[in-house]
């Protein structure tokens, strides 16, 4: 079974210009998760999907960031315009069930100079 | 913090000994876990420990857990180069989310 899988692995963009990060959760699990870890910093949850719909989005920075999760299988991060700030490691994680541990992807390092 | 303090916030050892990390939260909880991030990178769970449980082995890794003092201890033993990393403990909140401490940068000089 394929784990949960992130691209691209690392990005390196300038301030002002847009990213766009991709997960695909493992075949089956309903719940995504996106996490960041900024500047070595603790991880902070972002969003969290069931399906398409947005579960809880509390985590979400600002409206510079948007998530989506069309058809309820992969999900992308849009960061637009980027900010120096946006710096740090973009982590996925799914989950079939929410009591069960989650399986995270490599995450994607997103550089913004 | 939204978790809670882990300490130290960095440990440097030398191979062969023992490390030992903190972690403290702030609501009740089902379970513990902890994470293990490598060279910036990937996310990978180590352990979970249920409140029910006290202590809970997986390889050489040792967890604790005190529901009472809300705190948890990760202990690794026979540390190795490779245990090089950033070591975060998480609770989960509603919907599943996890919750993170501030993590333990964990340096193991061969």
């Amino acid at each position: 079974e394929a784990g949960v899988t992130q691209f691209p692995s690392h990005s390196v963009i300038e301030k002002g210009q847009t990213v766009t990060l991709r997960c695909d959760p493992i075949s089956g699990h309903d719940n995504l998760y996106w996490y960041r870890r900024v500047m070595g910093k603790e991880i902070k949850f972002l969003l969290h999907f069931v399906k398409e719909s947005k579960q809880d989005e509390s985590g979400m920075p600002n409206n510079r960031f948007l998530a989506e999760r069309t058809g309820g299988t992969y999900s992308t991060l849009k960061v637009q315009p980027a900010e120096l700030e946006d710096s740090g490691v973009y982590f996925c994680a799914s989950t079939k069930s929410r009591g069960s541990a989650p399986f995270f992807g490599p995450g994607t390092r997103l550089t913004v100079l | 913090s939204q978790q809670g303090e882990e300490d130290p916030q960095a440990l440097s050892i030398q191979e062969g000994e023992n490390a030992t990390m903190n972690c403290s939260y702030k609501t009740s909880i089902n379970n513990l876990q902890w994470y293990r991030q490598n060279s910036g990178r990937g996310l990978v769970h180590l352990i979970l420990i249920r409140s029910n449980e006290r202590e809970k082995h997986s390889g050489r890794l040792r967890v604790t857990l005190d529901t009472s003092k809300k705190s948890s201890s990760l202990l690794i033993t026979a540390s190795r180069a490779a245990d090089t990393a950033s070591y975060f403990c998480a609770t989960v909140r509603e919907g599943g989310k996890l919750i993170f401490g501030q993590g333990t940068e964990l340096s193991v000089k061969p």
